[in-house]
């Protein structure tokens, strides 16, 4: 099955600097790969995924690159600012057939950015 | 769109008595649900895969007997750990897919405590 690993697992930046998360992933059939923030008893909330045939996607300060040659794709943030500070995870999946197919998910980087 | 409730958000009970976490697709069919349980600064651990009307498909090391997922409809899946026990005490959060497409629905989570 599936096996996401992610890197690092806490992180610590200046607010306006940059931050990037880095996965790797197992299965060379997996075509989805969504980014989630969770703040503390929250539930994961979406913030950016790609598939697989997209290299790059962007969203305001936060774009996400996916290299399907050497199975990783990477989470950028930049200008980071305070209410970045939460934990972040990377997730991947196989949904070629259907949508039944469950998440699998990195082990999380909690991110600190200090003001 | 895509509403995802859980019911309740917060339990306590009893070492050896069970629990019912209920979780709702508000707004939308969920043909699958997922359910994942989340240890304190861990990532999410996929339990179980539920499709309506068929039994839930168990991860390796999860016992179908202790924690019953019952999907009877397209909106419901519930969670129920039975004899439970201080271990059990973690946060369990649903997911639901509709089928179609690749992303997944997040309960709000129902943190478990058991005494």
């Amino acid at each position: 099955g599936e096996n996401v690993e992610q890197h690092p697992s806490t992180l610590s930046v200046q607010e306006g600097d940059s931050a990037v998360i880095k996965c790797t992933y197992s299965d060379s059939a997996s075509n989805y790969f969504p980014w989630y923030k969770q703040e503390l008893g929250k539930r994961p909330q979406l913030i950016i995924d790609i598939r697989s045939n997209v290299g790059e996607k962007k969203d305001q300060r936060i774009a996400v690159t996916l290299n399907k040659t050497a199975k990783h794709f990477s989470l950028h943030i930049t200008e980071t600012q305070p209410e970045d500070s939460a934990v972040y995870f990377c997730a991947a999946k196989n949904d070629r057939n259907s949508g039944n197919t469950p998440l699998v998910f990195g082990k999380g980087t909690r991110l600190s950015v200090i003001a | 769109g895509a509403v995802v409730s859980q019911h309740p958000s917060r339990v306590i009970c009893k070492s050896g008595t069970s629990v019912k976490i209920e979780c709702r697709s508000l707004d939308f069919q969920a043909t699958t649900m997922f359910w994942y349980r989340q240890f304190p600064k861990q990532s999410l651990m996929l339990m179980a895969t539920s499709n309506e009307g068929s039994k839930a498909t168990y991860e390796q090391g999860v016992e179908k007997d202790k924690f019953l997922i019952n999907h009877a409809s397209l909106t419901l899946s519930t969670l129920t750990v039975t004899s439970a026990h201080p271990e059990d005490s973690s946060f369990y959060i649903c997911s639901a897919s509709t089928g179609v497409g690749y992303e997944q629905y997040f309960g709000p989570g129902t943190r478990l405590t058991v005494t």
